[in-house]
């Protein structure tokens, strides 16, 4: 079966660093794309950005673009969301998701991400 | 960027009633249009890909069509597990954006 399996909910301050992860099993981890979606509280989904895990060649959405970094370790089969300096804005629901053919086939299960003081 | 619209934002149904929901985009994307169905506290998923075809497993009552600018997702026949947000979402330019959702109830 292929799954995407996302790291536990984490509680932050403002400020603060953050690394979410999701590893992929049940296929070949580095045929596929693996893009990250936001969802905040009540609110639509909205894309970030996108890893190739064969080379760790990524975009970004331009409204993310700079404020967080995405990476891959194949050898693991993990793509991992990271902050350097998290905002009270960040706090929402983040998916991993699965590009095949165009599509986005297999989500994760998500994780809540609260910054708070 | 590529702008997606959709209507209703909003639509309380009666099961076995038809469902019709509409997405527009800003400029032509073909058919690189896919809708997901995410009901409450779930994750999103996949149900059509590129307009009109039928991602595997999902009930045959969920159809699509369109292309260009003008897609629609339709329910026939409405069953009250199909109480959920419906986004639709391109693919054909970066960045892949998503429309901002509609929200089917059931009465």
């Amino acid at each position: 079966e292929v799954q995407l399996v996302q790291s536990g909910a984490e509680v932050k301050k403002p400020g603060e660093s953050l690394r979410i992860s999701c590893k992929g099993s049940g296929y070949t981890f580095v045929s596929s794309w693996i893009y990250w979606v936001r969802q905040m509280p009540g609110k639509g989904l909205e894309w970030m950005g996108r890893i190739d895990p064969r080379g760790s060649y990524s975009n970004y959405s331009p409204s993310f673009q700079g404020h967080v970094t995405i990476s891959a370790d194949r050898s693991i089969s993990t793509a991992y969301l990271q902050w350097s300096s998290l905002k009270a804005s960040d706090t929402a629901i983040y998916y991993c998701a699965r590009l095949v053919s165009g599509t986005l086939d297999v989500w994760g299960q998500g994780t809540t991400v609260t910054v708070s003081s | 960027e590529i702008v997606l619209t959709q209507s209703p934002d909003f639509q309380s149904v009666t099961p076995k009633e038809k469902v019709t929901i509409t997405c527009r985009a800003s400029q032509s994307i073909g058919s690189s249009l896919h809708w997901y169905q995410q009901k409450p506290d779930q994750s999103p998923k996949l149900l059509i890909k590129y307009a009109s075809q039928s991602f595997s497993g999902v009930p045959s009552r969920f159809s699509g069509s369109g292309s260009g600018t003008d897609f629609t997702l339709t329910i026939n026949s409405l069953e009250a597990e199909d109480a959920a947000t419906y986004y639709c979402h391109q693919s054909s330019d970066l960045p892949f954006t998503f429309g901002p959702g509609t929200k089917v109830d059931i009465k």
